[in-house]
């Protein structure tokens, strides 16, 4: 029961430095989002895929790519580290449909720019 | 845009002890969900609200959709130690932006044995 799966867990960069942040999930669902979340700051949106093929900003885009590279899969790229994006990064994926039974979350990934 | 205002921010309580938190919003939504982060961990979805004035129950948790549908509420009864975690609600409009799914900021709850 694989539900949707981060990797890395953890991830030490340098500033400056680009790397992949990769999602999958296996529920068939058709919408995944990028959140990123910082003490007191809540979850926060980065992107999102609404479906297969569509990508939208959300709150916090700047500094983000992202690609919807399947139904499955969603990925999310730091193209140049800063030490802002020091952050928890968490994946999600709904049904769609307006998300009426919410948002599965995958474990996160801890990432540190130094 | 829109936002929750979810309090308290943090809460220190002794074990078995009841807790009560709120989400409030100025806007108006049509779904409510409840989701808890344990340390180190994604959060996990714990109640979903659908109607105004509904009151749903998970074991020693129950929240309500306020009749405005501007709030929310949930209560945990008797609370024990792997209760600990942040609590997140999250409000719902059908054809928002953002990805539809608005969430609070959370409620750090810390459980002394």
């Amino acid at each position: 029961n694989a539900g949707v799966t981060q990797t890395p867990k953890f991830q030490v960069l340098k500033t400056g430095q680009s790397m992949t942040l990769q999602c999958a999930q296996d529920m068939n669902h058709n919408s995944m989002y990028w959140y990123r979340q910082d003490p007191g700051m809540g979850l926060r949106l980065i992107y999102y895929s609404a479906s297969e093929g569509t990508t939208d900003k959300g709150e916090v885009p700047n500094g983000y790519n992202v690609s919807r590279l399947n139904k499955r899969e969603f990925s999310l790229r730091l193209e140049s580290a800063a030490p802002s994006q020091t952050s928890v990064y968490f994946c999600a994926s709904s049904a769609g449909g307006g998300a009426l039974r919410g948002y599965t979350f995958g474990s996160g990934t801890r990432l540190t720019v130094v | 845009g829109q936002q929750l205002n979810q309090s308290p921010q943090s809460m220190f309580i002794q074990e078995g002890e009841d807790v009560s938190m709120n989400c409030t919003s100025s806007s108006i939504f049509n779904t409510w969900l409840w989701y808890k982060q344990d340390p180190g961990e994604g959060p996990v979805l714990l109640i979903a609200l659908y109607k105004a004035g509904e009151l749903t129950s998970n074991g020693r948790l129950t929240a309500q959709f306020g009749i405005t549908r501007k709030d929310s509420f949930l209560n945990i009864s008797a609370s024990i130690p792997s209760d600990v975690g942040i609590y997140f609600c999250a409000g719902l409009n059908y054809g928002g932006s953002q990805g539809n799914l608005i969430f609070g900021k959370g409620t750090k709850l810390s459980v002394k044995p």
